[in-house]
Order: C-alpha cells, then sequence, then structure tokens
C-alpha cells in the first residue's frame, strides 16, 4: 500500500541521549516535513524539504536535525539540545501532482523519562 | 503575526444533525486553504479543499465556505455521524511548501 510510514510508534528517551525518527513514502513525493504537535495544540512545522539533499528550517527548528539522502526517506534526529521533547511527532509529504496537499503519517510519540 | 484561529475549541453536536465549524485567517494573500480531521492518537487526514478564487466546494457530506471579506471559512459536516468526532484544523498555504495551521476544534457527537 503506498502511505507514509513513521516508526516507532513509541519511544522513550533518557534525557541527555539523542534519538532518529524514521519516516519513509512511497507516494514519489518530491517534499517531506516533519511537524512536532503538543497535547491540545495544533502543528508547529520543524523541518521541510523540498527535494533530495535539501532541507529548510521550520518554526520550532532549534534542537532538531534531518537529513534527506534519499527522496523516500526524511529521517528526523531528537538532540539533547531540545529542551522539552516530549511530545507528538508527525511527518508528511507532497507533491505537485497532488496539488501540494500535505498527507501525513500515523505519528511518533516521544516520552522524555 | 500571520495567524490561523479557530472560534470555538470545542463543539458538540448532536448525532444526525449538521455541524459547522469556522475558521479565521489573517494573511490575505493565501491562495489556498484545507481542513484535516485528526482522530486521537493518529495524524491528520485531509478533508476538503478550497483555492482562494471559489466561494464554495462540496464533497461527500462535506462543504467548504470561503468569506474573502472577512476572512473567514467554514467547514459543514451534514448528518453528522459518531465517527466524526474527532479534532478539526485548518490550515492555509503560504508559498508552496508552509501552512500555517489553526489550534483545531474538537468535535463531539451526541448520541
Amino acid at each position: 500500500d503506498g502511505g507514509i510510514t513513521q516508526s516507532p510508534k513509541y519511544l522513550f528517551r533518557k534525557e541527555g541521549q539523542n534519538v532518529t525518527l524514521s519516516c519513509e513514502q512511497n507516494l514519489n513525493h518530491d517534499a517531506m516535513y516533519w511537524y512536532r504537535q503538543d497535547p491540545g495544540q495544533g502543528l508547529r512545522l520543524i523541518y521541510y524539504s523540498q527535494i533530495v539533499n535539501d532541507f529548510q528550517k521550520g518554526d520550532i527548528a532549534e534542537g532538531y536535525s534531518v537529513s534527506r539522502e534519499k527522496k523516500e526517506s526524511f529521517p528526523l534526529t531528537v538532540t539533547s539540545a531540545q529542551k522539552n521533547p516530549t511530545a507528538f511527532y508527525l511527518c508528511a509529504s507532497s507533491s505537485e501532482i497532488t496539488g501540494n496537499t500535505i498527507y501525513f503519517g500515523e505519528g511518533s510519540w516521544l516520552t522524555v523519562v | 503575526g500571520e495567524s490561523v484561529g479557530l472560534h470555538l475549541p470545542t463543539l458538540s453536536v448532536q448525532e444526525g444533525d449538521n455541524s459547522i465549524i469556522n475558521c479565521a485567517y489573517s494573511n490575505s494573500a493565501s491562495d489556498y486553504f484545507i481542513w484535516y480531521k485528526q482522530e486521537s492518537g493518529k495524524g491528520p487526514q485531509f478533508i476538503i479543499d478550497i483555492r482562494s478564487n471559489m466561494d464554495k466546494r462540496q464533497g461527500q457530506r462535506v462543504t467548504v465556505l470561503l468569506n474573502k471579506t472577512v476572512k473567514h471559512l467554514s467547514l459543514q459536516i451534514a448528518a453528522t455521524q459518531p465517527g466524526d468526532s474527532a479534532v478539526y484544523f485548518c490550515a492555509e498555504r503560504v508559498g508552496n511548501y508552509q501552512l500555517i495551521w489553526g489550534a483545531g476544534t474538537k468535535l463531539i457527537i451526541k448520541p
């Protein structure tokens, strides 16, 4: 099935550790995104990538890093510099073919313990 | 700053009635607006979109209305069902790759 796969669904991190969230899409979309969602809140853009080997900071990029080595993959690393990383993380993708509508994965829950 | 906001954080509707979820936006240059539905613990799902050169667009049981004069967007859901319970977000596109999101409205369906 075509879609966006995020893993893991649930992740626990000790303070001071880096963790990487995986996002893979087989939709052949050019653009990919990472959003953060806090409980009861809307979505905030962390990073986005329009094309392979290129990405731009979103509104809350501090403490996060990304890479886009392949079109279908856009992993997000939550570094120890992110002081409040507990949140729901959503990966998304879009394409000019779809009118640039953004489609989302099922999300990953990250909890700092 | 630019923002997309929602008038009501929670909306309770009787099953079978129509639901209307409202959204205000502030960026006059936006050319595209989208409604998403997010069920608990899941990613947002695309519902319907509308371009700024349109006033109304209909889908299956949903209608989006755009009033550019007052910068207002609404989502109408006909014959609301229990499966419609979710948080609904409006989003406003600025440029090709960025969206401005509202905080969301939680729709509760009363039996």
